[in-house]
């Protein structure tokens, strides 16, 4: 979803159900993509990041997929924690314009218990 | 722990007010970046320093003037600043700028408060 004003677009799951975030992208030309993970009152925190040549990367219970054709980035997550939620963006990099990091909307990550 | 490492943590300041927030990083990282943060909303590039030098300004009022003094450190010096600039300000590093496959590694930020 879009956020609009103050809303942060919400994901609530349950605690062991894999979760799925969505990012849409602007530039088609961008050449890297990051996941952060934001918690209250703390910076960014890098979680896993992919190229434009590659369509999936995984890392430890994270999957990220690329779609090119759509501008289309998620971050999957398996086996949800409570440890896990927190405020998650996906960022691009698009290095003919200068290579500047650029943040999307944000999406909120709620784990019940 | 962030292994960047920004003070202070929280800032209150007047108008008037001259204020610095600093920024260390010790990864050997040369490229270093501010952001500034409103609530519920993405962190906004403000500045890009690539080996020392300032290589982006996103058109950031003067009001905020950012400094370089050696790779390790970024000071960004606040100045007759509006309670529109309340937020949190984030500094963050990467291996060098606009490079493939280099992530930014951000601090915890400092939450100012412009009164």
């Amino acid at each position: 979803g879009e956020s609009v004003g103050l809303h942060l677009p919400t994901l609530s799951v349950q605690e062991g159900d894999n979760s799925i975030i969505n990012c849409a992208y602007s530039n088609s030309a961008s050449d890297y993509f990051i996941w952060y993970k934001q918690e209250s009152g703390k910076g960014p925190q890098f979680i896993i990041d992919i190229r434009s040549n590659m369509d999936k990367r995984q890392g430890q219970r994270v999957t990220v997929l690329l779609n090119k054709t759509v501008k289309h980035l998620s971050l999957q997550i398996a086996a949800t924690q409570p440890g896990d939620s927190a405020v998650y963006f996906c960022a691009e990099i698009t290095y003919n314009q200068g290579g500047k990091l650029i943040f999307g909307q944000g999406t909120e990550l709620s784990v019940k218990p | 722990d962030t292994e960047v490492t920004q003070t202070p943590k929280h800032l209150v300041m007047g108008m008037t007010n001259k204020k610095s927030l600093k920024c260390e990083q010790h990864m050997g990282h040369r490229a270093m970046y501010w952001y500034k943060q409103k609530a519920k909303k993405p962190p906004e590039l403000m500045f890009v320093y690539s080996y020392e030098k300032l290589s982006i300004n996103e058109s950031v009022p003067s009001r905020f003037s950012p400094e370089c003094p050696n790779s390790s450190l970024l000071n960004l010096h606040l100045h007759a600043l509006q309670p529109e600039d309340s937020a949190l300000y984030l500094c963050a590093s990467s291996q060098e700028g606009g490079v493939l496959g280099s992530p930014l590694h951000f601090g915890n930020g400092t939450r100012l408060t412009v009164t």
